[in-house]
């Protein structure tokens, strides 16, 4: 496709489950970003992948969340033993190259529901 | 560390009116700046940024904003709104000698506009 892809588009799990959401970035991006959106807050920056350079994971928030990529291709961000404060829109952007001047393309996002 | 703060939550206009969506950074470093507009049930869209140069900078759907170094701020401007500009917009930065494009976002501002 054209764009960044996420799947599934909505997702409600049990509390304690293990949870995966997929991105698949625009072809040829070599950067990819997972960002988190709480209800009423603003997006939250989680991890950063860069061709094969180290991943930064600065901005995962606790040892539940995960990521991988391969190469430059699809991603997944995985989030285990969910709790209730996990529900958010999980947004993935992928950019062709790195750098802070590059324009970041975003997905559509996975709303994810802990209950 | 660099901080947003988008200073209206919600912004009510009619349509036609002008209208001004306030942004805010903190940064001890050099910054870019960005807009981005999610329309509903879509995934973010740039509508312009700041990069270096002048200081007023011109984005798609007849959007501006200007760059303000001494009093740290982005505003977004448009001089004449439509139904369909009827969005969130979120304001963001990225520290300009990084490497990466990993992006902080201010809250976010619902913008209502009325027949």
């Amino acid at each position: 496709g054209a764009g960044v892809s996420q799947s599934p588009s909505n997702k409600v799990t049990e509390k304690g489950k293990d949870v995966e959401l997929r991105c698949d970035p625009i072809s040829g991006h070599t950067a990819l970003y997972w960002y988190r959106q709480r209800l009423g807050q603003g997006l939250e920056f989680l991890i950063y992948f860069q061709g094969n350079s180290a991943p930064d994971k600065s901005g995962l928030p606790s040892d539940r969340f995960s990521a991988e990529r391969t190469g430059e291709s699809v991603s997944t961000l995985t989030i285990q033993r969910t709790q209730q404060e996990d529900s958010a829109v999980y947004l993935c952007a992928s950019s062709l190259v790195w750098g802070a001047h590059t324009e970041a393309f975003f997905g559509q996002g996975t709303r994810l529901t802990v209950v | 560390a660099q901080s947003v703060t988008q200073l209206d939550s919600q912004v009510p206009v009619f349509e036609e009116a002008p209208v001004e969506l306030r942004c805010n950074y903190s940064s001890s470093v050099s910054v870019y700046l960005f807009w981005y507009v999610q329309y509903p049930n879509q995934g973010l869209q740039l509508l312009l940024k700041y990069l270096s140069g002048s200081t007023l900078v011109k984005g798609i759907n007849g959007f501006e904003a200007e760059f303000n170094k001494s009093q740290t701020s982005f505003h977004l401007r448009k001089p004449s709104v439509h139904i369909s500009d009827t969005a969130e917009y979120f304001c963001a930065v990225s520290e300009s000698s990084g490497n990466t494009g990993k992006l902080i976002f201010g809250q976010g501002t619902t913008l209502q506009v009325k027949p």
